[in-house]
């Protein structure tokens, strides 16, 4: 299957740690986006990365970072964790020149909770 | 700035009945539209999309959505609901305009009963 794959699949942190979620997006896209969905809620754009750079950035504090590496492959860091972090943490990649005719393929999504 | 409005926190449907999930956006040029499924514990599944051309778009499992340019709306509709329709459905928009994030609408849980 060539869809996207987050890991890990849940996560428990404690107030203050730090996190890493991974995501490796589906055969032959360029561009990895990050969402957060809080429980009740519709997905918040975090950030874009396309050619190992952040492209748009959401309204998320500096506490959140990425990294994409050359095989297109995306990491999300969140630093000082707060409860209010706790979420679903999605990834979405597409093709940064063809995402309107191709759209935007997700993930099964990290499930982090911060007690 | 980009937005979608789901005005409907639910919707309750009989199986077999036609379903309808209201959707409207607002962009500052020219809209691609998209509806995703949501299951428990899983990601977002895709629909359908408009990018242009027939106002009417159809989808996989049956749905289609429609799009209302002077509404401003892309509603998405089944004629007849199934009870494994039951799911949290997205609305979401991008600007045709430069590489802009898609957006999301809060979602509306649809129940279909047997």
């Amino acid at each position: 299957d060539a869809g996207v794959t987050q890991s890990p699949t849940h996560l428990i942190k404690t107030r203050g740690q730090q996190v890493t979620l991974r995501c490796s997006p589906k055969s032959g896209h360029d561009t990895v986006s990050w969402y957060q969905q809080a429980l009740g809620q519709g997905p918040q754009f975090i950030f874009q990365y396309y050619e190992e750079e952040e492209r748009q950035r959401g309204n998320f504090p500096d506490r959140f970072s990425g990294h994409q590496f050359p095989n297109y492959s995306s990491e999300l860091n969140v630093n000082a964790l707060l409860l209010g972090d706790s979420a679903l943490y999605l990834c979405a990649s597409s093709l940064l020149l063809r995402t309107a005719n191709y759209g935007y393929t997700f993930g099964s999504g990290t499930r982090l909770t911060v007690v | 700035a980009q937005s979608v409005a789901q005005p409907e926190d639910q919707v309750n449907v009989a199986e077999g009945n036609p379903l309808t999930v209201k959707c409207t956006y607002s962009v500052s040029g020219n809209p691609y539209l998209f509806w995703y499924v949501q299951y428990p514990n899983r990601g977002l599944q895709f629909l359908l999309k408009y990018i242009t051309g027939d106002n009417l778009v159809k989808g996989s499992y049956g749905f289609e959505a429609e799009f209302n340019k002077s509404q401003t709306s892309f509603h998405l509709k089944k004629p007849s609901a199934l009870v494994s329709d039951s799911a949290l459905y997205f609305c979401a928009v991008r600007d045709w305009i430069g590489n802009t994030p898609l957006v999301f609408g809060k979602g509306t849980r649809l129940s279909v009963i047997a």
